[in-house]
């Protein structure tokens, strides 16, 4: 097992386009989280799925954003219209379930917005 | 809400040396998780060490320990013996028993040979 799979790493876009970014987990992990991550601070919650159902969205999570996890597979997170605001790093995360449920990363795919 | 609160931006240790990060954390709940992430520069997060609230003893990872002061809502992480490869964003976070983690600012450690 490879761990947790991102692409793109990098995706450079003007403003207005769509985006995709693409999340592999680790592949007997039905927990599966998105977050933001901007310069000098720490991850923000974006959305969870277990298995195929998203469970929770955070607030941040406007309706230009949508995620999707069909199979209770691999997971994209679509964002429409893109703004200069959505420039930050979007991290993907799996874990099994139970507690303490160890979070395990991708490296993260970075979003530029000109 | 829960909150995570690192009050260090930045901490610099001689390599050999100790060094601490400062985490504090705002909860109501009596039961749940704190863990420290560690964040090479340009690789992914990984997990560093984990503390299960209703366990009083403080964990140890080899060269890494927390200070787990539940009272006071605090958890530190001490770092001996510090290497080169130490050097990273190390990220405080928490986890209640619902799914969401809730992770601080972060503290970038900077080794100095």
């Amino acid at each position: 097992d490879t761990g947790v799979s991102q692409n793109p790493r990098h995706k450079i876009t003007k403003r207005g386009q769509n985006v995709t970014f693409r999340c592999d987990p680790i592949s007997e992990h039905n927990r599966l989280y998105w977050y933001r991550q901007t310069l000098g601070q720490g991850p923000e919650f974006l959305t969870y799925f277990q298995n195929e159902a998203q469970l929770e969205k955070s607030r941040l999570l406007s309706d230009r954003f949508s995620a999707e996890r069909p199979k209770g597979s691999f997971s994209t997170l679509e964002i429409q219209r893109t703004e200069q605001g959505d420039s930050a790093m979007y991290l993907c995360a799996s874990s099994t379930r139970g507690f303490p449920g160890e979070l395990f990363f991708g490296e993260g795919s970075r979003l530029t917005v000109l | 809400a829960q909150t995570v609160t690192q009050s260090q931006p930045e901490m610099s240790v001689q390599e050999a040396e100790t060094v601490t990060l400062s985490c504090t954390y705002d909860t109501s709940e009596s039961d749940y998780y704190l863990f420290w992430y560690k964040q090479p520069p340009s690789r992914q997060m990984i997990l560093v060490i984990r503390q299960e609230a209703y366990k009083q003893q403080n964990a140890t990872e080899n060269r890494f320990s927390v200070n787990f002061q539940k009272a006071a809502k605090s958890f530190s992480l001490k770092i001996s013996d510090s290497q080169l490869g130490d050097a990273a964003m190390y990220f405080c976070a928490y986890r209640r028993t619902g799914n969401q983690f809730y992770f601080g600012t972060g503290t970038s450690l900077t080794v100095i040979p």
